[in-house]
């Protein structure tokens, strides 16, 4: 079975300062990776993906995310942070060989950025 | 852009009683999840659902829960008999391929 473990659980950030949200897994298969991203009142929205090739990873609203397969991990990063990145950040995988390919969800970044 | 809707927002039931959460899912999309989120933890997943039958679930995904797809377009999730520790945020999805899309998810508060 797979699992996802996010590393902060809460970050305080000013805007403009940069941003990275850890993420490891653990699965001894082929994983797709994932970023899903909640802000206050909605639901989640994936913000980037990887399943193969490149593994440094862009989304929307200026994130990115690099796969490092020795790591077992796929951290989130932006360089400069908005007021509006207030949200809270999630991690998930899934096996790449299961069709029903469920999501495993790490615990969650809340993320506050200070104006 | 087609998205994922769920009703009601918000149920309130009392423990023992029967809740139905309805998910209306993207139209071309051939998978289908239910995730719960009990608050302050993870997003965890229920079960799948492809080809009108289960195709995984989940240990918590026990003898009081049930999926179905009555008339090709909604997709529910049944609790017969709701205990306190069920209440959580559900949350249905769908997917074509990879990408599984969320509903904005129904609070289910049971008393």
């Amino acid at each position: 079975a797979q699992s996802v473990s996010q590393h902060n659980h809460h970050v305080i950030l000013s805007e403009a300062a940069s941003l990275e949200l850890g993420c490891n897994y653990s699965y001894g298969g082929t994983v797709n990776l994932f970023w899903y991203v909640q802000y206050p009142g909605q639901h989640l929205q994936l913000l980037l993906k990887y399943f193969s090739g490149d593994p440094l990873v862009k989304g929307i609203k200026g994130f990115e995310a690099e796969f490092i397969k020795s790591k077992f991990s796929f951290n989130l990063r932006k360089p400069s942070v908005q007021w509006s990145d207030t949200a809270e950040y999630f991690c998930a995988v899934n096996a790449r060989s299961n069709a029903g390919n469920m999501l495993t969800f790490g615990g969650g970044t809340r993320l506050m950025v200070k104006p | 852009e087609p998205e994922v809707t769920q009703t009601p927002s918000h149920q309130v039931t009392q423990m023992g009683q029967e809740v139905i959460l309805r998910c209306v899912p993207i139209s071309n999309h051939l998978y289908f999840y239910w995730y719960r989120q009990i608050l302050g933890q993870k997003v965890e997943f229920l079960v799948s659902f492809y080809n009108n039958e289960i195709s995984e679930k989940s240990e918590i995904f026990d003898d009081q829960f049930s999926v179905e797809r009555p008339d090709g377009s909604n997709f529910t999730l049944k609790i017969r008999s709701t205990k306190l520790e069920d209440s959580a945020m559900y949350f249905c999805a769908s997917k074509l391929s990879y990408e599984q899309y969320f509903g904005p998810g129904t609070r289910l508060t049971v008393t």
